[in-house]
This record gives C-alpha cells, sequence and structure tokens, in this order.
C-alpha cells in the first residue's frame, strides 16, 4: 500500500545551518506531495507542497523539489533559525481528490541559539 | 484568515463513556476530515467526510467512532464507547474551496489546533 519514509529524527542544528530532511514515498500514480509543520503545543499547518513531477515547492525559506524518478520530496532550508524548531511531517496525498494524506512519522527538528 | 477551530482544547473522560469532539471547519470548504496522534506518534488519518457523507475511512475508524455534520457549520466525531487507547490529540481538518475569490486547490487541508482526549 501507499507508504512514507521520512528521515528519523530528533534532528538538532545551531542556527543558520543548512538543514535537509530526507522523504521518499510509495503511491500509485504521482500524487501530490506536501510538507506539514507542527510547532510546539499547535496544530499541523501547511509549509509547501507541489503537484507535479520537477516542481518545487518553497515558503519561508524552505524548499523541496518533487522527484518523480527517485520517489523523493525531501525537505531544505539553507539557513535555519531558531523558530523553525518544530516537528515536519512529509504527506504524499492518497489519491487525486485529496481524501486522505498519509503522513510521515514526524521529524523533530530543534535549533540551537 | 479563516480557520478551522476545535472545541473543547482538553477532554478528559472514564473509560466507557461516550465523547463528542467539535469542529468548524472554514465555511466554504466541502471535504472535512478527522485525524489522531497519539503522543509522540505519527499522525493517522481516521475519516473522510464530504457531501453528506463518508467518503473514506481508515481500519481505526471502526463501529465506536462516527461523525456527523448536524447544521451545516459543526463537524463532529463521536466515540461511543471510550478506551485506554483512545487517548490521543484528536485533528479536524478542512479542504476543497467551493471557489470565491480566492481559490485554492482541492488537495490542501487546513488543520485545527486539535483536542487532547485523555481516556483514564
Amino acid at each position: 500500500g501507499d507508504s512514507v519514509t521520512q528521515m528519523e529524527g530528533p534532528v538538532t542544528l545551531s542556527e543558520e545551518a543548512f538543514l535537509t530532511i530526507n522523504c521518499t514515498y510509495t503511491a500509485t500514480g504521482y500524487p501530490s506531495l506536501f510538507w506539514y509543520v507542527q510547532y510546539p503545543g499547535e496544530g499541523l499547518q501547511l509549509l509547501l507542497k507541489a503537484t507535479k513531477a520537477d516542481d518545487k515547492g518553497s515558503n519561508k525559506g524552505f524548499e523541496a523539489t518533487y522527484r518523480k524518478e527517485t520517489t523523493s520530496f525531501h525537505l531544505e532550508k539553507g539557513s535555519v533559525q531558531v523558530s523553525d524548531s518544530a516537528v515536519y511531517f512529509c504527506a504524499p496525498e492518497l489519491n487525486n481528490y485529496g481524501q486522505n494524506f498519509v503522513f510521515g512519522p514526524g521529524t523533530r527538528l530543534s535549533v540551537l541559539p | 484568515e479563516p480557520e478551522v477551530t476545535q472545541t473543547p482544547s482538553h477532554q478528559v473522560t472514564q473509560m466507557g463513556q461516550e465523547v463528542i469532539l467539535r469542529c468548524v471547519p472554514i465555511s466554504n470548504h466541502l471535504y472535512f476530515y478527522w485525524y489522531r496522534q497519539i503522543l509522540g506518534q505519527k499522525v493517522e488519518f481516521l475519516v473522510s467526510f464530504y457531501n453528506n457523507e463518508i467518503s473514506e475511512k481508515s481500519e481505526i475508524f471502526d463501529d465506536q467512532f462516527s461523525v456527523e455534520r448536524p447544521d451545516g457549520s459543526n463537524f463532529t466525531l463521536k466515540i461511543r464507547s471510550t478506551k485506554l487507547e483512545d487517548s490521543a490529540m484528536y485533528f479536524c481538518a478542512s479542504g476543497g474551496d467551493s471557489g470565491g475569490p480566492s481559490y485554492r486547490s482541492y488537495n490542501e487541508q487546513f488543520f485545527g489546533p486539535g483536542t487532547r482526549l485523555t481516556v483514564l
């Protein structure tokens, strides 16, 4: 069935370090791909998305490129800030109508000043 | 900016009791969802709801669970007889803008802040 493999956390970085959180998925067809972020004590917020191959989603300095050939959607940021400390979830949609997301296990990021 | 709201923020109940978790989705959305997150674990899909009926549900969503949209604005999740393992954070989400000045993709979901359910 459809599934998501996401880099295990926790990840601890110093401010201004480079961040990569790997995500690969298995799914039938070509799902849209999403990254959601959960800040401490809050719900899930959409961070970025890409809806077709080679699309790059970007927001708040984060980027992820839809790689069909490797079925990956790795999240990157060139210079993290303390305020980026959160849990990040990779989530391909399960079908073309957005009926269901399969969330990855989440990667906790802690950024130290 | 419109947002999804959920009440209560924290619900404590005794095992075997019924609970109803409430959500107010964004008003012009067409699809509604419930997810849960057991502490420290992954977010799990429970059910999606469209056109006044369940469109998809997971294995977790057994006969103890039900959803309802009683009045066109609220979207509720009922657990008939709670078990200890139902303790989790429950998130409501909505999506599928019906159109209007700010079109959004049908596959973007907007999440509420969650209800923490504690079953004793």
